[in-house]
């Protein structure tokens, strides 16, 4: 079983959709981070957080330690949110992140 | 300000030959990680540099990888007697260093063994 476990792999949506990524670990962690990869293969840090909630634009993290779970929201879907959505985690005093499989993302015009 | 940059953007080589790899982190970052996005699978780390040392290197996969970082800037990744199982993209992304701090990654190097 992997650390960490990314749902849904492949998500397909219509424009103007609200869109929920989710992700589980197993291990106790310091952060947690949510990052997007194009097609083309950058990756852009979203975000990182440890506790409660962020938001940035349409953009929503939440994470609840309890439970060893976040979720990442995208709100009114637009074809350029297309992308891979890649949760990864940094357990104790480490420094190197350890990756879900990533999620999918198409979104529809 | 510059972001982490990477080179060669490509590189294909053959079989049994050596290849090395090199990033320029963001000035000033102290934190310097090297991971590899092999085809059809996810993001797995290799080394974490902190100033010029690298006190985690579990992640290289086998004695033929090695890897440097000089004057606490520019690393090179190095991979010695290549193997097709070693074409990925790699990745290169620095940090302030420090477990609060986001990590920024640069554009990766496509290698290719053929």
């Amino acid at each position: 079983k992997n650390e960490v476990e990314q749902s849904p792999q492949n998500l397909t949506a219509q424009e103007g959709e609200f869109i929920t990524i989710n992700c589980s670990y197993s291990v106790g962690i310091s952060a947690l981070h949510w990052l997007q990869q194009h097609p083309g293969g950058g990756i852009v840090s979203l975000f990182m957080l440890s506790s409660g909630k962020k938001k940035h634009g349409r953009l929503i993290a939440t994470i609840n330690i309890q439970e060893k779970h976040s979720s990442l929201h995208i709100t009114a879907s637009h074809p350029r949110d297309s992308a891979v959505y890649i949760c990864a985690v940094r357990s104790g005093g480490n420094e190197k992140l350890t990756f879900g499989t990533g999620t999918r993302l198409t979104i529809i015009p | 300000g510059a972001g982490v940059s990477q080179s060669p953007s490509n590189k294909v080589t053959e079989k049994g030959k050596d290849v090395e790899l090199r990033c320029d982190p963001i000035s000033g970052h102290t934190a310097l990680y090297w991971y590899r996005q092999s085809l059809g699978q996810g993001l797995e780390f290799l080394i974490y540099f902190q100033g010029n040392s690298a006190p985690d290197k579990s992640g290289l996969p086998s004695d033929r990888f090695s890897a440097e970082r000089t004057g606490g800037s520019v690393s090179t990744l190095t991979i010695q007697r290549t193997q097709q199982e070693d074409s990925a993209v790699y990745l290169c992304a620095s940090s302030l260093g420090g477990i609060q701090y986001e990590q920024y990654f640069g554009p990766g190097t496509r290698l290719t063994v053929t």
